[in-house]
């Protein structure tokens, strides 16, 4: 195990609720990067933490937010719920270093369902 | 924009056979490969990666290679065996900036015994 956490396992929610997602990184590490992925799919990039700060942002609108605690947890929000919304949401722990940042080992996910 | 492409989607094999799987990337700023196992309903795990400075990489039956002037990197597993059953993603990153990884669409590897 990597020793990264997600919660919740699982949850249900409708169209045009709000959600929260938590994450805690593995030990050391100072970067969370969250994933979306679909069923079927491969994991796509939603944004990253840095030191509390968001440090870089894929294709999701702004209803797609987050945060970085000191201790480098990180939450994941998504406002007004789509449909589409359902899927493996995956944060993924790393380490950045002035030179650069490599492996990133992956929580167990939270399987988020819209109706 | 950034993509990788990722070949086959499916891949069966018999018990103790090799399979390879094939990814292409377009950044080339890219110099990070990593692949991941996922089994179903588990979290990613990675299972071997290279860096853009090293072209082939072993670690007991798992290779992977790098062609940089191509833009092509491979999975190799050899004696294959049921428990290697799993969908295999690969994914490329930049060494500068945020650490995105953009990942392909995954491969569905069947090993029969």
């Amino acid at each position: 195990e990597t020793g990264v956490t997600q919660s919740p396992t699982h949850l249900i929610k409708t169209r045009g609720q709000q959600v929260t997602l938590r994450c805690s990184s593995q030990s050391g590490h100072n970067t969370v990067s969250w994933y979306q992925q679909a069923l079927g799919q491969g994991p796509q990039f939603i944004f990253q933490y840095y030191r509390e700060e968001e440090n870089g942002r894929g294709n999701f609108p702004p209803r797609f937010s987050g945060l970085q605690f000191p201790n480098y947890s990180s939450e994941l929000n998504v406002n007004a719920l789509e449909l589409d919304d359902s899927a493996l949401y995956l944060c993924a722990s790393s380490l950045a270093t002035r030179t650069g940042g490599e492996t990133q080992y992956f929580g167990p996910g939270t399987r988020l369902l819209v109706l | 924009g950034e993509n990788v492409e990722q070949h086959p989607s499916t891949l069966s094999v018999q018990e103790g056979d090799s399979a390879v799987i094939k990814c292409t990337y377009s950044d080339s700023a890219s110099n990070y490969f990593p692949w991941y196992k996922q089994e179903l309903g588990k979290r990613p795990q990675l299972i071997i990666d290279i860096r853009s400075n090293v072209g082939e990489k072993k670690d007991q039956r798992i290779a992977v290679t790098l062609n940089k002037t191509a833009k092509h990197f491979s999975l190799h597993i050899t004696e294959t065996q049921p428990e290697d059953s799993a969908v295999y993603f690969c994914a490329a990153k930049r060494n500068t900036g945020f650490q995105k990884l953009v990942f392909g669409t995954g491969t569905r590897l069947l090993v029969s015994p």
